[in-house]
C-alpha cells in the first residue's frame, strides 16, 4: 500500500485570500498524480492529472504544481470564494503504472472559505 | 449525459442480509472501480475491473464480491452484511488506467444494523 499524505487536514480561509496545501507521495518510479475536488453531499470530480516533473496545471483560480523528484505536489487556490469550500484529494497510481489504476487516495485537505 | 449511475442511493440492512449495489456508466470506459469512504479513512479501493471480463481485489475486498456484467455495468455484492460494512460506496470509471481521470457516481449510503 502506497503512502500518500496530505497536509494540512483542514484549512479555514477568509474569502478573497489565497491558500495552498500539499500532497506528498513516494518519489521512486513516479507515474502520475491526480487531484480531485469533493464537495459535501456530492461525488469527487477530477481537477488535474499530472505526469511530468515541473508540470503546472490551472483551472480557473485553482492551479497545481508537481515535483516528482522530491515527491510532492502543491494545490493553490487564488482569491478563495465560498464555492471553493470542499475536500481536495490527491491520488497516486502504482509505480510505473502497474496493476491498472489502483489509485491510492490521500486523506484529503478540507477547505472552508469563510465569507 | 448520465455518466456513472449508482443504485440504490440509500439502503438499511440487518446484519446477515445480502444486497447488491449496481453501477452503470455510459462513457464506454474500460475500467471500473468500487470504493468505500469512511470518516477519517479516505477513499479505499474494494475491487476493480480493468476491462470487461476481468476483476481484481483492491485494498479492502473481504466481505464483498463483484461482477463485471458487461462493459457498462459493474456490481458489488455483500453476501452477509456486517456493521463494519456501514459506509458510503462510490463506483467510478475511467477511459485510461493510471493517467485517466476517474468519473464517480453519486454514492450509495449503506447502513448495517
Amino acid at each position: 500500500i502506497l503512502n500518500v499524505e496530505q497536509s494540512p487536514q483542514s484549512l479555514h480561509v477568509q474569502e478573497g485570500d489565497s491558500t495552498n496545501f500539499t500532497c506528498s507521495f513516494p518519489s521512486s518510479n513516479f507515474y502520475a498524480l491526480h487531484w480531485y475536488r469533493w464537495e459535501t453531499a456530492k461525488s469527487p470530480e477530477a481537477l488535474f492529472v499530472m505526469t511530468l516533473n515541473g508540470d503546472e496545471k490551472k483551472k480557473g483560480r485553482i492551479s497545481a504544481t508537481l515535483n516528482t523528484k522530491e515527491g510532492y505536489s502543491y494545490l493553490y487556490i487564488k482569491g478563495s470564494q465560498p464555492e471553493d469550500s470542499a475536500t481536495y484529494l490527491c491520488a497516486f497510481p502504482p509505480p510505473n503504472g502497474a496493476a491498472g489504476n489502483k489509485l491510492t487516495f490521500g486523506g484529503g485537505t478540507r477547505v472552508l472559505v469563510k465569507p | 449525459n448520465a455518466g456513472v449511475t449508482q443504485t440504490p442511493k440509500f439502503q438499511v440492512l440487518k446484519t446477515g442480509q445480502s444486497m447488491t449495489l449496481q453501477c452503470a456508466q455510459d462513457m464506454n470506459h474500460n475500467s471500473m472501480y468500487w470504493y468505500r469512504q469512511d470518516p477519517g479513512m479516505g477513499l479505499r479501493l474494494i475491487y476493480y475491473s480493468a476491462s470487461e471480463g476481468t476483476t481484481d481485489k483492491g485494498e479492502v475486498p473481504n466481505g464483498y464480491n463483484v461482477s463485471r456484467l458487461n462493459k457498462r455495468e459493474f456490481s458489488l455484492r455483500l453476501e452477509s452484511a456486517a456493521p463494519s460494512q456501514t459506509s458510503v460506496y462510490f463506483c467510478a470509471s475511467t477511459r485510461q488506467p493510471n493517467t485517466g481521470e476517474l468519473f464517480f457516481g453519486e454514492g450509495s449510503r449503506l447502513t448495517v444494523l
